[in-house]
């Protein structure tokens, strides 16, 4: 069964700083890897789809990398605001079946 | 565009009480999915529907049933409300299950079984 892990759970950083959140899973064998923020309340926007073929996708200030054969990803966020406060969820798609498997996100709070 | 909506909002029930949790999207996508989040926890996938008539099970579908009579809705029930059921649902669509597939997903439905 596929784990999603997201490392940390909280972080806290003040405005303008760069920072990475951590997700890995543990079978290797996915079908694309997505990013997606969660404001309360609310629902979740995509924010980055990565194939399992490709290594990072960019988007303004987000870019997120994919290490298929270590089951690793990571969102880098660069020059951080106070709007980017949000849950970030990472979700896995496998090869077989259409159910993703999410992480329990990282919620992220940029302090001005 | 509205995307994926879904109502009600909030909405609480006695135990052993039924509701139907109704989920629309006007992308005219034929892939849709139900979510469960608990809190503190990941979305767990309910059942999910890859066209209308054809619908199949997910991860945690003890309790509920779903329909898919037109490619717009995708209603979920819930026949026998418990109180392992208070969860925020979430309803998402899809272009197709393939390489470039996004889920979209509508704001959600706040349950409390009490």
């Amino acid at each position: 069964k596929q784990e999603v892990t997201q490392i940390p759970a909280a972080l806290s950083v003040p405005e303008g700083e760069n920072l990475v959140l951590n997700c890995s899973f543990t079978d290797s064998a996915i079908y694309n890897l997505q990013w997606f923020r969660q404001d309360p309340g609310k629902g979740l926007t995509s924010l980055l789809l990565i194939q399992s073929s490709q290594r990072e996708q960019t988007s303004g200030r987000l870019n997120a990398s994919l290490d298929k054969s270590s089951g690793r990803s990571t969102l880098y966020i660069a020059a951080s605001q106070p709007g980017d406060s949000a849950t970030y969820l990472c979700a896995v798609r496998p090869d077989s079946g259409y159910a993703l498997n999410f992480g329990k996100g990282t919620s992220l709070l940029v302090t001005p | 565009n509205a995307g994926v909506t879904q109502t009600p909002k909030f909405r609480i029930l006695k135990i052993g009480q039924s509701m139907t949790l109704q989920c629309a999207q006007d992308m005219n996508h034929n892939y849709m999915y139900w979510y469960r989040q608990d809190p503190g926890m990941g979305l767990k996938l309910i059942y999910y529907s890859v066209g209308a008539g054809i619908t199949d099970k997910g991860e945690v579908p003890n309790g509920y049933n779903v329909s898919r009579s037109t490619t717009e809705d995708f209603p979920l029930r819930l026949e026998l409300a418990a109180p392992s059921q208070t969860s925020v649902y979430f309803c998402a669509s899809s272009n197709k299950a393939g390489v470039q597939e996004t889920q979209y997903f509508g704001p959600g439905t706040r349950l409390l079984v009490l």
